[in-house]
């Protein structure tokens, strides 16, 4: 069965000082892996995928992923964090019913 | 262009009691879902649609009915609702590519509440 774990419920971060996100996925066969983020009280917004190609995947707001095979890890980053990052990131990975499976979802805390 | 839609943003029901989720997208999108979030649990799936006519089970779906009579729509249907389905949940749309490979676009939510 196909599965993402996210393995920090929080993570903190300085203004300014680089972050990232933790992923790592378990999949039979190639794997389609996604990044979202939600803001309180608001839908879910796509901010990357990897469906083949490049391991470093550039996406919205100056986020990045780089994909793992070998670590089966698709981590988020980003070099220099805002305030206005905070908010709630999912990983996710493509299901086989079209539909996306996604992990508990990560906390992130910048503080001025 | 609207992008994903949903109604009402807020409901509460009490046990027993029947409601309808509206949900629609002008996006021209083959693929439509239902999602629900609960606290630590990420986002689960209910039901889904490849197409006007074509409805399948997800995660999920013990509870909720769905229908796709246009391209546009996608209603959910709670039939009795229940304590259990409080929750927040999510349509979603995307077109028809290789599947798991398509973005998937969210709604705002219905933020449900069932007393």
């Amino acid at each position: 069965a196909q599965s993402v774990a996210q393995p920090e419920d929080q993570v903190n971060v300085a203004e300014g000082n680089p972050l990232t996100v933790k992923c790592t996925y378990s999949v039979s066969g190639n794997p389609y892996l996604f990044w979202y983020v939600q803001y309180p009280n608001r839908g879910l917004q796509f901010l990357l995928k990897y469906i083949t190609g490049d391991n470093l995947v550039k996406g919205s707001y100056g986020f990045e992923a780089e994909f793992n095979k070998s670590q089966t890890s698709f981590h988020l980053k980003k070099p220099s964090a805002l305030v206005s990052d905070s908010a709630l990131y999912f990983c996710a990975v493509g299901g086989s019913q079209g539909n996306l499976i996604f992990g508990k979802g990560t906390k992130l805390s910048v503080k001025p | 262009n609207a992008g994903v839609t949903q109604t009402p943003k807020f409901q509460v029901l009490k046990t027993g009691q029947s409601m309808t989720l509206q949900c629609a997208q002008d996006m021209n999108h083959e693929y439509m879902s239902w999602y629900r979030q609960d606290p630590g649990m990420g986002l689960r799936l209910i039901h889904y649609s490849v197409g006007a006519g074509i409805t399948d089970q997800g995660e999920v779906p013990n509870g909720y009915n769905v229908s796709r009579s246009t391209t546009e729509d996608f209603p959910l249907r709670l039939l009795s609702a229940a304590p259990s389905q409080t929750s927040v949940y999510f349509c979603a749309s995307s077109s028809m590519g290789f599947r798991g490979t398509d973005t998937q676009y969210f709604g705002p939510g219905t933020r449900l509440t069932v007393l």
